[in-house]
């Protein structure tokens, strides 16, 4: 079964700084897809980024960019320059399998890190 | 662009009752699915479907059922709710291509006493 382990649960930050957020997967199906989503304290979950595992290039997207290590499984989210807006909890996903078949984007996702940005 | 949306957003039941929680996408979007998301756990996957008259289970069906009547809307009913059906419902939708990610309704929060 897929997994996806996030061990961080909570992570805190100074306002401008760097932070890398961990993930780390296990599957054993060589096609499979990687995301990031961001859940504010409203609520609603945003979707932040994408890695393809056949994609040669680590995915970026405005300050967000995700270090793919596939030999380690691992897909950890860079946020650069962070912002009090950042502060929330972000969540993990891989989508399973059967998509190849279904066209289901069904995802497993990790327990979360809730990152606070302190000014 | 209203998206992916939920109703209601808060709802409280007694041990037994049943309900539907409603949602509705106006993307034309095949794939739908529900989740749940509980303290300390993640987000976890109810049923899915892939496209109108088509759905299947996902993580965690029981004491729920789904179907799929028409392309834009996918109905979660409990069929007699229980406390441990306490928890936040979110109802997403996409594209079925491999990059396109879940669009998220702003859930439903559902108390089960």
């Amino acid at each position: 079964a897929q997994k996806i382990t996030q061990t961080q649960p909570g992570m805190f930050v100074q306002e401008k700084e760097a932070v890398t957020l961990d993930c780390t997967y296990d599957t054993s199906d060589p096609s499979y897809g990687l995301f990031w989503y961001k859940q504010p304290s409203s609520g609603e979950m945003i979707f932040l980024i994408y890695q393809g595992s056949y994609d040669q290039q680590n995915a970026t997207e405005g300050r967000y960019s995700l270090n793919f290590q596939k030999a380690r499984k691992s897909a950890n989210l860079v946020i650069s320059a962070s912002q009090l807006g950042d502060s929330a909890m972000y969540f993990c996903a891989m989508r399973e399998a059967v998509f190849l078949i279904q066209g289901a984007q069904k995802l497993v996702f990790g327990q979360g890190t809730r990152l606070t940005i302190n000014p | 662009n209203a998206g992916v949306t939920q109703t209601p957003k808060f709802q409280v039941l007694k041990t037994g009752q049943s309900m539907t929680l409603q949602c509705a996408q106006d993307m034309n979007h095949e794939y739908m699915s529900w989740y749940r998301q509980d303290p300390g756990m993640g987000l976890r996957l109810i049923h899915y479907s892939v496209g109108a008259g088509i759905t299947d289970q996902g993580e965690v069906p029981n004491g729920y059922n789904v179907s799929r009547s028409t392309t834009e809307d996918f109905p979660l009913r409990l069929l007699s709710a229980a406390p441990s059906q306490t928890s936040v419902y979110f109802c997403a939708s996409s594209w079925g291509t491999p990059g396109s990610a879940l669009h998220f309704g702003n859930g439903t929060r559902l108390t089960v006493t």
